[in-house]
């Protein structure tokens, strides 16, 4: 089974800190995905890669940054988290776009901001 | 804009009845439309695939329509069981661009 695997399912952080969250998969993905999920607004977009080194801006990038070094390895960086990045966030990876683009999700990491 | 609409409001359902969620999309034309299920705390699962040339899709007490020309995807759960309380996700996906998810309707089983 593909397995996406969150480094942390819950952080706390102080507004200005500089916080990282880790997604890896191990599917050989090509594709992966970084979503926040808050009440009311659902599932939106920050940042995705199609390869290696590779990043693409999604529908909410401002304020992160992400980094893809490795293909198994998508990391979502905040350099400086403010309040209104509190929210839980979802990677996930998918084959290439040729595929269907099922995405498999990992179990979420829930961000509070102080 | 694009724009992804599901019920907002939680669908209460008795047990075996059929529990029906509706997902209607503007702005674009989708080649197709997926359908996840959450749990609380959870990330989405992927349930089902329909593609614009079917109009129809099953899988087990699962189905899903998809009318191109009413912009629209229906998502049927049959002889609904408690183990169905969740929130369900349509994601309509037009060729070669992201994925975007709608909002989500919770479907709240009772026995």
């Amino acid at each position: 089974d593909v397995k996406v695997t969150q480094s942390s399912r819950y952080l706390v952080k102080r507004t200005g800190e500089k916080v990282f969250l880790e997604c890896v998969q191990d599917m050989d993905h090509e594709n992966m995905f970084w979503y926040r999920q808050d009440p009311g607004l659902g599932l939106r977009l920050i940042y995705f890669s199609y390869d290696v080194k590779m990043k693409e801006k999604g529908d909410i990038p401002e304020g992160y940054s992400v980094s893809r070094e490795k293909k198994e390895r998508f990391s979502l960086i905040l350099e400086s988290a403010s309040t209104n990045q509190t929210s839980m966030y979802l990677c996930a990876s998918s084959l290439s776009q040729g595929a269907t683009g099922e995405l498999f999700f990992g179990e979420g990491s829930r961000l509070t901001v102080l | 804009s694009q724009k992804i609409e599901q019920n907002s409001e939680a669908l209460n359902i008795q047990e075996g009845k059929t529990a029906t969620l509706t997902c209607n999309y503007t702005n674009y034309s989708p080649a197709y439309l997926q359908w996840y299920r959450q749990d609380p705390g959870r990330g989405p699962v992927f349930l089902l695939l329909i593609r614009e040339n079917e109009k129809e899709k099953r899988k087990e007490r699962l189905k899903v329509t998809f009318d191109t020309t009413l912009k629209q995807s229906l998502f049927h759960i049959t002889a609904s069981q408690p183990a169905d309380s969740a929130t369900y996700l349509c994601a309509p996906r037009a060729a070669g661009n992201k994925l975007t998810f709608g909002g989500g309707t919770r479907v709240l089983v009772k026995p």
